[in-house]
């Protein structure tokens, strides 16, 4: 069964940093590219970041660019997003997404943790 | 970007109605566009891709169509367990860019 774990959400002060992490479990982590995906109270979804299976291509929304990072670490089954100079518009809950298989085209996230909360606020 | 719209932002319907969501990009793309369905305080489920394939799992009534810049999420027989906010998704380029949702609620 295909499980993805996000962790590292919290309360933040402005400008502040955070690190958030997604386990995942019941696939090969290292074939498939990632995702974030954030959806702030009440709002809908908006996607941030991506990340190649080999981590070689990475692509940010440009409301984070320059802020945030993606990583990922294929032999611990792990992906990260490194947040920093936080806004109060960052608050939002925080998916990882894996995305769907497609050879060599982009496709749509087909699982996705459950999320975890980010709370911009001094 | 691509920015995709939604209409109608909210339906009311019943059981057994048939509803129809469509999703229109600001242009023309390939025909991978992806249809989510989310439940309050639960992440996204994936119901179709590539406009109308259907994800493992999801029963038949939802079905997908469309190409270009107009497409169309239609539930046949709308279920109890069917109210949800539903979001369109292409993944023509980055970003990938999302609908603003649909809620679907009870008539």
């Amino acid at each position: 069964e295909v499980q993805l774990v996000e962790s590292g959400g919290g309360l933040v002060q402005p400008g502040g940093s955070l690190r958030l992490s997604c386990a995942a479990s019941g696939f090969t982590f290292s074939t498939y590219s990632m995702n974030w995906v954030r959806q702030a109270p009440g709002k809908g979804l908006e996607w941030l970041s991506f990340i190649s299976s080999s981590g070689s291509a990475i692509y940010y929304a440009d409301s984070v660019k320059g802020r945030f990072v993606i990583s990922r670490d294929n032999a611990n089954n792990s992906l990260y997003l490194q947040m920093s100079s936080l806004r109060a518009e960052d608050t939002a809950v925080y998916y990882c997404a894996r995305m769907k298989l497609r050879s060599g085209e982009l496709s749509s996230p087909d699982y996705w943790g459950q999320g975890t909360l980010v709370t911009v606020s001094s | 970007d691509i920015q995709m719209t939604q209409s109608p932002s909210s339906v009311s319907a019943s059981v057994g109605d048939r509803v129809t969501i469509t999703c229109r990009a600001s242009r023309d793309f390939s025909s991978w566009l992806a249809w989510y369905q989310q439940k309050p305080g639960k992440a996204p489920k994936l119901l179709i891709y590539a406009a109308s394939s259907l994800q493992s799992g999801v029963p038949s009534r939802f079905s997908g169509s469309g190409s270009g810049t107009d497409f169309t999420l239609t539930i046949s027989s709308l279920q109890p367990e069917d109210f949800a906010t539903y979001y369109c998704q292409q993944a023509d380029s980055f970003p990938l860019t999302f609908g603003q949702g649909t809620k679907v609620e009870i008539k």
